[in-house]
C-alpha cells in the first residue's frame, strides 16, 4: 500500500463522541486526501491537504475537520460523531506534478452507534 | 456531485471472456484514471489516459477516451478470477489537484 498506513483500522463509537483518524505516509508526498466510501456513492472527497498546515474542503466536508502539522501525518476529526458518518474512510497521497495519480491506504471502518 | 458515472454497475462474466466498463463525465478534464478495488482493500491505480490521448494499453488493459462524448471505456481482455473487483474511473480537471470518482463497476469473474 505504497507506504501509507491508517489507524485505527476499525472503530466503533457512540453518537456525540469525538473521533480522530490518522493517516501516516513514508513517501514524502505533498498531497494528502481523506475520502469516505459508501454504497451507491463511490468515493467522495472530505478534505485534502497541499502542504503542511495547508488544507481545503472537499465535496462532503460538513462535520469533519483536518490537520496536518507534519508532512507525513494527516488527521481527520469528527468533532461529534453522528450515525450518518458511519462509513469506510480512505486516505490517499499523491506527488506534485504527477497527474494526480493517487495511492491509497487500507481504509478505516468506522461505525457510529 | 459525482463527475463520473459508470456503466454497468455490476458485470458478471466467465473466465477468459473480455470485460468492458464505461465511464461518462460532465466537465472538461486533464486526464482520466482507472482504479481497482479488491474487497476490503484500498484502491489501486491501474492506468491513466490524458485528454489528448485516444487509446492506451497496459498488459491486458485497454483504455479509450472520447473527449467529444465525454466518455471512456476500460477493456480487460482474457479475464481471470483474480480480476474480480470493483473498478472506478476518476477524472482530474486542469489545475485542480483533486480527483472526482465515479460510483464504480463491480466485476465478477466466474470460473
Amino acid at each position: 500500500d505504497a507506504g501509507i498506513t491508517q489507524s485505527p483500522r476499525h472503530k466503533v463509537t457512540e453518537t456525540g463522541t469525538p473521533v480522530t483518524l490518522r493517516c501516516h505516509q513514508t513517501e514524502n508526498h505533498r498531497y494528502m486526501y481523506w475520502y469516505r466510501q459508501d454504497p451507491g456513492h463511490g468515493l467522495r472527497l472530505i478534505h485534502y491537504s497541499y502542504g503542511v498546515k495547508d488544507t481545503d474542503k472537499g465535496e462532503v466536508s460538513d462535520g469533519y475537520s483536518v490537520s496536518r502539522s507534519k508532512t507525513e501525518d494527516f488527521l481527520l476529526t469528527l468533532e461529534s460523531a453522528t450515525s450518518s458518518q458511519t462509513s469506510v474512510y480512505f486516505c490517499a497521497i499523491s506527488q506534485a506534478g504527477r497527474d494526480n495519480e493517487q495511492f491509497f491506504g487500507p481504509g478505516t471502518r468506522l461505525t457510529v452507534l | 456531485s459525482q463527475q463520473g458515472e459508470e456503466d454497468p454497475q455490476a458485470l458478471s462474466i466467465q473466465e477468459g471472456e473480455n470485460a468492458t466498463m464505461n465511464c461518462s463525465y460532465k466537465t472538461s478534464i486533464n486526464n482520466l484514471q482507472w482504479y481497482r478495488q479488491n474487497s476490503g482493500r484500498g484502491l489501486v491505480h491501474l492506468i491513466l489516459i490524458r485528454s489528448n490521448e485516444r487509446e492506451k494499453h497496459s498488459g491486458r488493459l485497454r483504455v479509450t477516451l472520447d473527449t467529444s462524448k465525454k466518455s471512456s471505456s476500460l477493456l480487460i481482455t482474457a479475464s481471470r478470477a483474480a480480476d474480480t473487483a470493483s473498478y472506478f474511473c476518476a477524472t482530474a480537471s486542469q489545475g485542480a489537484q483533486k480527483l472526482v470518482f465515479g460510483q464504480g463497476t463491480r466485476l465478477t469473474i466466474n470460473p
